[in-house]
């Protein structure tokens, strides 16, 4: 089955900064790579996704970039912000099923 | 408009007794997702729903957890003589059409229950 793994597991910037969490996978059906955000306590939210057919994608202070061959793709935060503190879960997708990493915790300093 | 909503939200239970915990997901949405996250863990997906076809089950960790959904609404997922591994945040996701339109569509989480066995 799929692999999706997360790297790093723990992220500490300081605010202002910028944070790049990467996302490797296995299955090269995969065509679908959201990425959610989870608060302490708080159900996941998805904060930007990306299809098989585009390489970047960006809104506002968030972004993400696709590389289909390597099978990675990275979530890419400019600006952090306090608020920016949480759980990211990167997943890839066929077929309707998604696979998620293990989360990624990053911390922004004030 | 309304979101996806769990019930309940909390869930205490003594190991060897069954749980049923509940799922409304977003009105209109035909595809319906089970996942569980243990404490500091990633989501690990349990079954899948998509209109009248049968689920997706192959997530499942055991017989002791089963899942139904009438048509598009509700869903139950049930674990029966439940076990202290099984505590967890149990998480239901919904999506508009699931894979019918050639691409996985976005999943929209609700707030999870969270189920403690003692």
């Amino acid at each position: 089955g799929e692999n999706v793994e997360q790297h790093p597991s723990t992220l500490s910037v300081q605010e202002g900064d910028s944070a790049v969490i990467k996302c490797t996978y296995s299955d090269s059906a995969s065509n679908y790579f959201p990425w959610y955000k989870q608060e302490l306590g708080k159900r996941p939210q998805l904060i930007i996704d990306i299809r098989s057919n585009v390489g970047e994608k960006k809104d506002q202070r968030i972004a993400v970039t696709l590389n289909k061959t390597a099978k990675h793709f990275s979530l890419h935060i400019t600006e952090t912000q306090p608020e920016d503190s949480a759980v990211y879960f990167c997943g890839t997708g066929a077929n309707s099923k998604l696979t998620f990493g293990k989360g990624i915790t990053l911390s922004v300093r004030p | 408009g309304a979101g996806v909503s769990q019930s309940p939200s909390n869930k205490v239970t003594e190991k060897g007794k069954d749980v049923e915990l509940r799922c409304d997901p977003i009105s209109g949405h035909t595809a319906l997702y089970w996942y569980r996250q243990r404490l500091g863990q990633g989501l690990e997906f349990l079954i899948y729903f998509q209109g009248n076809s049968a689920p997706d089950k192959s997530g499942l960790p055991s017989d002791r957890f089963s899942a139904e959904r009438t048509g598009e609404s509700v869903s139950t997922l049930t674990i029966q003589r439940t076990q202290q591994e099984d505590s967890a945040v149990y998480l239901c996701a919904s999506s508009l059409d699931g894979d019918r339109g050639g691409g996985t569509d976005t999943q929209y989480f609700g707030p999870g229950t969270r189920l403690t066995v003692l």
